[in-house]
C-alpha cells in the first residue's frame, strides 16, 4: 500500500460526459502527479501540482483539467470525452516539488468511455 | 530533458540475475537515474534511484558507469514475481517522463 489513495476504481460513462477523478496523496505529501495509461502504453505525463500551484504541464488536452485542493487532495476533470479516452489514470504523490524521482503511485481509476 | 534507451523486452530464468540496462548518453551532471516497475496494469513502483556511485537496497543493485551515460538495474535473484515492465527515468526537475521501458519476463 503506496498511502497515495485513487477514487473511483472503476468508472463507465459515454462519450461527450464529464468525469471527476480524485486523489488523496500520502499524509505529508505537498507533490501530485496525473499519469495516463492507454492500453498496453506507456506511462503519459499530464500534470503535476506542488502545495495547490501548478508546477509542470505534460501532454495533457485541453478538455483535461486539474487543481489540488488546500487540503492537498487532488482532482482530474475530462470533459467531452471520447473513446480514445478510455485509460488507467494514475495518480501519484512526492513530498518534494522538484529533484526528486521518489514517486509513490496509487492503483488507478480505470476510465472506459462507450 | 535527457532521455533514456532500454530494451523492449528480456527473459531470465528464475533463480538467475537479471541484469536490466539503461543508455542515457545526453544526462547532465546533476539529473538523477530512477528505477521504477510496474507489475501488470498495477500502480508504478519505486525501486533505486543514483547520482553518480552504485547503490543497493533490498530490491535490487544500481550499476551507474563511470561517464553516467548508461546503467544497469540488476535484480539478484529473479523470481516470478519479478515480471513487469521496468522504467528508467533520468529527471532533475519537475517533469517526470516514463519512456516505454523493457518489459522483462522470468521464466520458470
Amino acid at each position: 500500500d503506496s498511502g497515495v489513495t485513487q477514487t473511483p476504481k472503476h468508472l463507465i460513462t459515454a462519450t461527450g460526459q464529464r468525469v471527476t477523478l480524485r486523489c488523496s496523496p500520502r499524509s505529508g505529501d505537498l507533490s501530485v502527479y496525473w499519469y495516463q495509461q492507454s492500453l498496453d502504453q506507456g506511462l503519459q505525463f499530464l500534470i503535476q501540482y506542488y502545495n495547490g500551484e501548478e508546477r509542470a504541464k505534460g501532454n495533457i488536452l485541453e478538455r483535461f483539467s486539474a487543481q489540488q485542493f488546500p487540503d492537498l487532495h487532488s482532482e482530474l476533470n475530462l470533459s467531452s470525452l471520447e473513446l480514445g479516452d478510455s485509460a488507467l489514470y494514475f495518480c501519484a504523490s512526492s513530498p518534494r516539488t522538484s529533484g526528486s524521482g521518489e514517486l509513490f503511485f496509487g492503483e488507478g481509476s480505470r476510465l472506459t468511455v462507450l | 530533458d535527457a532521455k533514456t534507451t532500454q530494451p523492449t523486452s528480456m527473459d531470465c530464468a528464475e533463480g538467475r540475475a537479471a541484469n536490466l540496462p539503461c543508455n542515457h548518453s545526453t544526462i547532465s551532471g546533476n539529473e538523477y537515474v530512477y528505477w521504477y516497475r510496474q507489475i501488470h496494469s498495477q500502480g508504478p513502483q519505486y525501486i533505486i534511484h543514483g547520482l553518480k556511485n552504485n547503490e543497493t537496497n533490498e530490491m535490487a543493485s544500481l550499476i551507474i558507469t563511470e561517464d553516467r551515460k548508461s546503467s544497469t538495474l540488476i535484480l539478484p535473484h529473479a523470481t516470478l514475481r519479478d515480471t513487469a515492465v521496468y522504467y528508467c527515468i533520468v529527471i532533475n526537475n519537475n517533469d517526470m517522463r516514463f519512456g516505454a521501458g523493457t518489459r522483462l519476463t522470468v521464466k520458470p
